[in-house]
């Protein structure tokens, strides 16, 4: 099973900023929360990772719970370009000798022009 | 250009006979993992390498093998074939060490088994 919880899909305007939660209530400390989208039938696109304070980048914004059991994308100003498949995961970082990932199922974000 | 390629991008082949998918990237990255996805089910990790000769099953390992003998190629095998395997399957690669890096990912197969 997946370690985090998304919704199915979400809408959001052109232009506003688009919110995606991410529900990882069984995180452990040593775990990082990273953001992938995936356009169409492509690679997934690696966007954002953190591990406990919240990051900003080029693309995004992630912003971290301070218990850490959830967290929150945002694309600042969404486009017709950012509609795709979001998928939260959490990944231990460092020499684990045991890396299985679990992607999920992810959050389809449609923008409406 | 700093990439994970994979080969081929489209094949439909028949039940129980044996084929290969190629992953190589350019980037020394450690860390290879195959994944396959299917409608409606997401991205589900087949198997991966955390280095040369280290390789680990993922969630969906039935029916594959791989092996990794250079740091750079990380091939999927299907022995034998079934129509279940019919997919889109992605390889990806990341560095791994004291902090956490991101995923690379390959453009992507679609492997038809009829």
């Amino acid at each position: 099973d997946a370690k985090t919880t998304q919704p199915p899909s979400m809408d959001c305007a052109e232009g506003r900023a688009a919110n995606l939660p991410c529900n990882h209530s069984t995180i452990s400390g040593n775990e990082y929360v990273y953001w992938y989208r995936q356009i169409h039938s492509q690679g997934p696109q690696y966007i954002i990772h953190g591990l406990k304070n919240n990051e900003t980048n080029e693309m995004a914004s992630l912003i971290i719970t301070e218990d850490r059991k959830s967290s929150t994308l945002i694309l600042p100003h969404a486009t017709l370009r950012d509609t795709a498949v979001y998928y939260c995961i959490v990944r231990v970082g460092g020499m684990n000798r045991d890396d299985k990932i679990i992607f999920g199922k992810g959050t389809r974000l449609h923008i409406l022009p | 250009e700093a990439q994970v390629t994979q080969n081929p991008r489209y094949l439909i082949t028949v039940t129980g006979k044996k084929l290969t998918v190629t992953c190589s990237q350019n980037m020394n990255h450690e860390y290879m993992s195959w994944y396959r996805q299917d409608p409606g089910l997401g991205l589900r990790q087949i198997y991966y390498s955390m280095n040369v000769e280290v390789t680990d099953k993922g969630d969906v390992p039935e029916g594959y093998k791989v092996s990794r003998k250079e740091k750079r190629n990380f091939p999927l095998i299907l022995e034998s074939p079934s129509p279940n395997q019919t997919s889109l399957y992605f390889c990806a690669s990341s560095l791994t060490g004291t902090f956490s890096y991101e995923q690379y990912f390959g453009p992507g197969t679609r492997l038809t088994v009829t």
